[in-house]
């Protein structure tokens, strides 16, 4: 069974410009939770989408926002990057919502803000 | 007050001995609880997912849940060097609905 696979990998962007990161959950979990680390400040919930809708949202700006296909697939973008926006992005896929069952990682994307 | 607690470390352990990783939460209501390990570079990784009141065992790991008193804890026994890395204690919020973090606990077993 696939694990939950992120793409792109590593990605270097300059201040303003915007970025798409994008994760495909394990087969059959329906809920996609995305998470930003960093050094500082540790592992953050960004949101949570279940079915297409997004179920939970973090305390992150409007410049983050996120939406889910129906094939469960999910997308994450942030417009207007800040050198701040550097860190580690990762998704977390599980069957179902809101932290009743295991959540799985990917990798991570690591997006550097120059 | 931080929802989710853990002492940052590093906790040093010898090679062999119990290592023992614990947390605290804030919100009296929360119902599923983990522990992530998570090497440097790389992302976290599930090590148990507990929800009920006591010990659950798997392997050399049993995590510790005492509701009443907010707390749960992670216990390596006969650690290795291996074992050397950052832990992660989550909480799911009754509140939100969402999981929670905590700064995580560095953890080094030497030989």
């Amino acid at each position: 069974k696939a694990g939950v696979t992120q793409t792109p990998r590593y990605l270097i962007k300059t201040r303003g410009q915007q970025v798409t990161l994008s994760c495909s959950p394990i087969s059959g979990h329906r809920s996609v939770s995305w998470y930003q680390q960093t050094p500082g400040q540790g592992l953050q919930f960004l949101f949570e989408y279940f079915s297409e809708t997004q179920r939970n949202k973090g305390n992150f700006p409007g410049r983050f926002s996120g939406r889910q296909f129906s094939n469960s697939r999910s997308e994450m973008n942030v417009s207007t990057l800040e050198l701040g926006d550097s860190a580690l992005y990762l998704c977390a896929s599980s069957s179902s919502t809101g932290g009743d069952t295991e959540a799985f990682f990917g990798q991570g994307t690591r997006l550097t803000v120059v | 007050q931080k929802e989710v607690e853990q002492n940052s470390g590093p906790l040093s352990v010898p090679e062999g001995a119990i290592a023992s990783l614990n947390c605290t939460y804030s919100d009296r209501g929360s119902q599923s609880f983990f522990w992530y390990r998570q090497y440097s570079g790389k992302s976290p990784e599930l090590i148990m997912f507990i929800y009920s009141n006591g010990d659950k065992e798997d392997g050399r790991f049993t995590a510790q849940l005492n509701k009443a008193s907010q707390y749960v804890s992670l216990l390596i026994r006969d650690s290795q060097p291996s074992d050397s890395a950052t832990y992660l204690c989550a909480v799911k919020l009754s509140s939100a609905s969402k999981i929670i973090f905590g700064s995580g606990t560095r953890l080094s077993i030497r030989p």
